[in-house]
């Protein structure tokens, strides 16, 4: 079956660290996205990618970095930058042409600093 | 930029009883779509029901239906004859698809906790 898969489910880092969440999708999706969730905050965009070799930043991108070398792939770094990591993770794709599907999701990653 | 506000942080509702949630939106496009997503206890986002803007019908999905007020900006949804597997965060959201200073994203609100009681 077609997804979107993040890896790990949960994470742990120790202060100064940077770590890297995984995220692969089979859908043949030309986009991919990085959302934050924090209790009460909804879902805030970290990065997005339209095309391979191609990325955007989104609301909150400060602290994090990614890279697109593969269609299948947006791995996103949380860096020793970010002031507070601690947070669930989302990963998503969609088609960028047409969007009206709106976004497929992985399961996600929980993150925590130690 | 595009806002989305669901003014309920957290609701409940007896099993097999009719619930609705409220979502407004912030907008000066005319074409665009609006989204409702369940994140259960699992966190998967599942969605659950779209609605296109240019569309006067509003859209059902089984047990699910909107309330689509365009001039009003509202995009409410309908869960009727409640089940415990409808326990979750429900999440409203907007897109266009002008691209146009990064308007073609989905934007989220904040959620509605929504729990089911026996």
């Amino acid at each position: 079956d077609g997804g979107i898969t993040q890896s790990p489910k949960y994470l742990f880092r120790k202060e100064g660290q940077n770590v890297t969440l995984s995220c692969e999708q089979n859908l043949n999706h030309d986009a991919m996205y990085w959302y934050r969730q924090d209790p009460g905050q909804g879902l805030r965009l970290i990065y997005y990618s339209q095309i391979v070799n191609d990325f955007q930043k989104g609301d909150i991108a400060e602290g994090y970095s990614v890279s697109r070398e593969k269609k299948e792939s947006f791995p996103l770094t949380v860096t020793s930058a970010q002031k507070n990591p601690t947070a669930f993770y989302l990963c998503a794709s969609s088609q960028w042409v047409d969007r009206s599907d709106g976004y497929t999701f992985g399961s996600g990653t929980r993150l925590t600093v130690v | 930029a595009q806002t989305v506000t669901q003014s309920q942080p957290e609701m409940s509702v007896q099993e097999a009883e009719t619930v609705t949630l409220s979502c407004t939106y912030d907008t000066s496009e005319s074409n665009y779509y609006l989204f409702w997503y369940k994140q259960p206890p699992s966190r998967q986002m599942i969605l659950v029901i779209r609605q296109e803007a240019y569309k006067q019908q509003n859209a059902t999905e089984n047990r699910f239906s909107v309330n689509f007020q365009k001039a009003a900006k509202s995009f409410s949804l309908k869960i009727s004859d409640s089940q415990l597997g409808d326990t979750a965060m429900y999440f409203c959201a907007f897109m266009t698809l002008i691209t146009q200073g990064g308007s073609e994203k989905l934007v989220f609100g904040k959620g509605t906790k929504l729990t089911v009681n026996p």
